[in-house]
């Protein structure tokens, strides 16, 4: 099972580039996250989604715009790059019903670095 | 507002050792969630809690509904152990996050 692909794993971008990330599950999960991680902190949510066609914001939504066209697609995109988005980014899913309990999966996590 | 704090936040311990982290949280947080995060940054699922206790090999997890607390037990641990360690909240949507417990087990 693939469960949770996120592409790419690794990229470097100029200040001002724009570029889109991608997260793809195969479990029909209706709920979808993304979050960065910071050197030394924890998990930060940037947006979610609790289904095809919907987004939300999270804690940390500025310079980020997300979509999610197809259910098992969500897309993370930055608009104009900043060395504040340097960052490791993790897309997470889980199953809808009952979803507080669902159990969380994680991509990788794409490593992103802006000069 | 909902919030989840872990304790400690760093512990070191040496092999074989019974080990033990701690999650408090407030209300309005359905389900407890324990994930381990490896150095080279993976994150894995251990267990999901809304009563009771889990166990998976040398894992066990417990939660006290009354007291809003759950904690992570390691037992006879080894160095591949060594991990974040992490629990969040599930409320609704989204889950909330502790700040994690880096766990250094050595030889």
């Amino acid at each position: 099972n693939a469960g949770v692909t996120q592409t790419p794993k690794f990229r470097v971008l100029k200040t001002g580039q724009s570029m889109t990330l991608l997260c793809a599950q195969d479990m029909n999960h209706e709920y979808m996250y993304w979050y960065r991680q910071d050197p030394g902190m924890g998990l930060r949510l940037i947006h979610y989604s609790v289904g095809e066609g919907t987004t939300a914001k999270g804690e940390v939504p500025d310079g980020y715009n997300v979509s999610r066209l197809k259910k098992q697609n969500f897309l993370l995109g930055l608009e104009s790059a900043a060395p504040s988005q340097t960052s490791v980014y993790f897309c997470a899913s889980r199953a809808g019903t009952g979803s507080s309990g669902n159990t969380i999966y994680f991509g990788e996590g794409s490593w992103l670095t802006v000069v | 507002k909902n919030e989840v704090e872990q304790s400690p936040q760093n512990l070191t311990a040496q092999e074989g050792e019974f080990i033990t982290i701690n999650c408090s949280y407030s209300v309005g947080i359905s389900a407890l969630h324990w994930l381990q995060q490896h150095p080279g940054g993976g994150i894995v699922s251990l267990f999901m809690l809304s009563s009771g206790k889990k166990k998976h090999g040398r894992l066990i997890a417990t939660i006290n509904i009354q007291e809003k607390h759950s904690s992570l037990h390691i037992t006879a641990s080894h160095p591949r152990d060594s991990a974040v360690y992490i629990c969040a909240g599930g409320s609704n949507y989204q889950l909330i996050w502790g700040a994690g417990t880096k766990l250094i087990i050595k030889p």
